[in-house]
């Protein structure tokens, strides 16, 4: 079974501050580990995926297999970046098929 | 381009009808997945079509079906409605096993 944990319900920090958003995964093969965001009234977009490890608006994540880790993290929050964050699992390729697995979410605040 | 979009974006129903939710995908895209999302919590997988058919399902109960068209719009369709079906119903479109983009949602509640 696949699984995603976000510890952290609610994060805030002051602007200018680095952020980490925790998420950690149980899978048994190599999955593939995105960050989702959703601003204010606004509909669930990809952030970014680790296979592609790019740095999205400053963000980055990496893949720790070893800790079965993928936490989100920038080294100077902006007001901007509050919203709610997603960590999801997708168990690979099977056929056609990809279901997404997602955590519960970690609201972050930014704090002028 | 508009995106994924849904229909309709609000639905208020009682306990044991039925429902149909639409989804348009991104244009290009050729699967649909659905997600249910209840309050507080991340969103769960429903299951995905692809060329018309249910490739992968999640845990959800056969009152939970769906349908896709040849121009690879979809329907979900939930009967015998409960209370706990409330939850905001989303669809994303991805070309096969890529990215996928989700649409605004379709807010459902069952009172």
């Amino acid at each position: 079974a696949q699984r995603v944990t976000q510890p952290e319900k609610l994060l805030s920090v002051f602007k200018g501050a680095p952020v980490e958003l925790k998420c950690n995964y149980s899978y048994s093969g190599s999955p593939e580990l995105f960050w989702y965001v959703q601003y204010s009234r606004q509909r669930l977009q990809l952030l970014l995926r680790h296979i592609s490890r790019e740095s999205i608006k400053g963000f980055t994540a990496d893949l720790n297999k070893g800790e079965t880790s993928f936490h989100l993290k920038k080294p100077f929050a902006q007001e901007e970046d509050s919203a709610m964050y997603y960590c999801a699992l997708s168990g690979g390729f099977s056929g056609s098929a990809r279901q997404l697995t997602f955590g519960s979410g970690t609201q972050l605040t930014v704090l002028p | 381009d508009a995106g994924v979009t849904q229909s309709p974006t609000h639905l208020i129903k009682t306990r044991g009808q039925q429902v149909t939710l639409r989804c348009s995908p991104k244009s290009g895209h050729d699967t649909v997945s659905w997600y249910q999302q209840a309050l507080g919590q991340g969103p769960q997988f429903i299951f995905q079509y692809y060329e018309e058919e249910e490739r992968q399902r999640g845990n959800f109960p056969d009152r939970f079906s769906g349908h896709q068209f040849p121009n690879y719009s979809s329907e979900l369709n939930v009967n015998a409605l409960l209370l706990g079906d409330s939850a905001l119903y989303l669809c994303a479109s991805s070309l096969l096993s890529d990215t996928q983009y989700f649409g605004p949602g379709t807010r459902l509640t069952v009172l």
